[in-house]
């Protein structure tokens, strides 16, 4: 059972809009700025969203954060193919004094 | 250019202590802000969380697996050492190490390294 909580799977169709959630409490994603990465297959995640809504250089701006109180969204536009992938939500929750993910969401572009 | 390099045995026999390696270049532990994670993913599950340490040799540990973790650093030698002692078959996985960076993020990944748990 993860901290933060993440749907399963969603999809969407090539060219259409999908959003993942990732649900927390005030001693993690409300106190704390979260993270999103992206994870294909047999290789390892790569950042894809940091604190909460800013984009690393070289990912496209199709990929979008936001937060709000203790509940974060991913959101990605223009969907392709290629954005099949495994999504993860990450932070650091005080309380815990530990790292916390999201159980993943895995993206299917039908 | 920042790269991270995770090392150590592909094969592990049960109730023994794993050493991992991360081999670092491209920025230094002694600097200011800079952290290093561990993060573990089992077959087809999760990435899961287990251990960080700072600069400042601030150390952090996952609550479920704290009795069984250490972490520490070599700052000469760019390297990040993890050990987990009484492996067992529920830890094969891929094991990954990660820059931390201090506002919350882990912006560079290394590829991982496979361990297997099995006698």
């Amino acid at each position: 059972q993860s901290v933060l909580t993440q749907p399963p799977s969603v999809s969407a169709a090539p060219g259409q809009k999908v959003t993942i959630s990732c649900s927390g409490s005030s001693s993690n994603i409300g106190n704390n700025y979260i993270s999103w990465y992206q994870q294909f297959p047999g290789t390892a995640p790569k950042l894809l969203i940091y604190d909460n809504n800013k984009r690393p250089s070289g990912i496209p701006d199709r990929f979008s954060g936001s937060k709000s109180g203790t509940s974060a969204t991913l959101g990605i536009t223009g969907l392709q193919t290629g954005d099949e992938a495994d999504y993860y939500c990450g932070t650091w929750d005080s309380s815990l004094s530990a790292w916390v993910f999201g159980g993943g969401t895995k993206l299917t572009v039908l | 250019q920042v790269t991270l390099k995770e090392s150590g045995p592909a094969l592990v026999n049960p109730t023994q202590t794993l050493t991992l390696t991360c081999t670092f270049s491209g920025f230094s532990l002694s600097t200011s802000s800079m952290r290093v994670s561990w993060i573990r993913q089992p077959p087809g599950k999760a990435l899961e969380w287990l251990a960080r340490i700072d600069w400042d040799d601030d150390k952090f540990y996952s609550t479920s697996l704290k009795t069984r973790l250490t972490i520490s650093k070599d700052t000469s030698k760019n390297q990040v050492v993890l050990t987990m002692t009484n492996m067992d078959p529920v830890d094969t996985g891929t094991y990954y190490c990660a820059r931390l960076i201090a506002t919350g993020y882990m912006d560079v990944w290394g590829k991982g390294t496979t361990v297997t748990v099995s006698s």
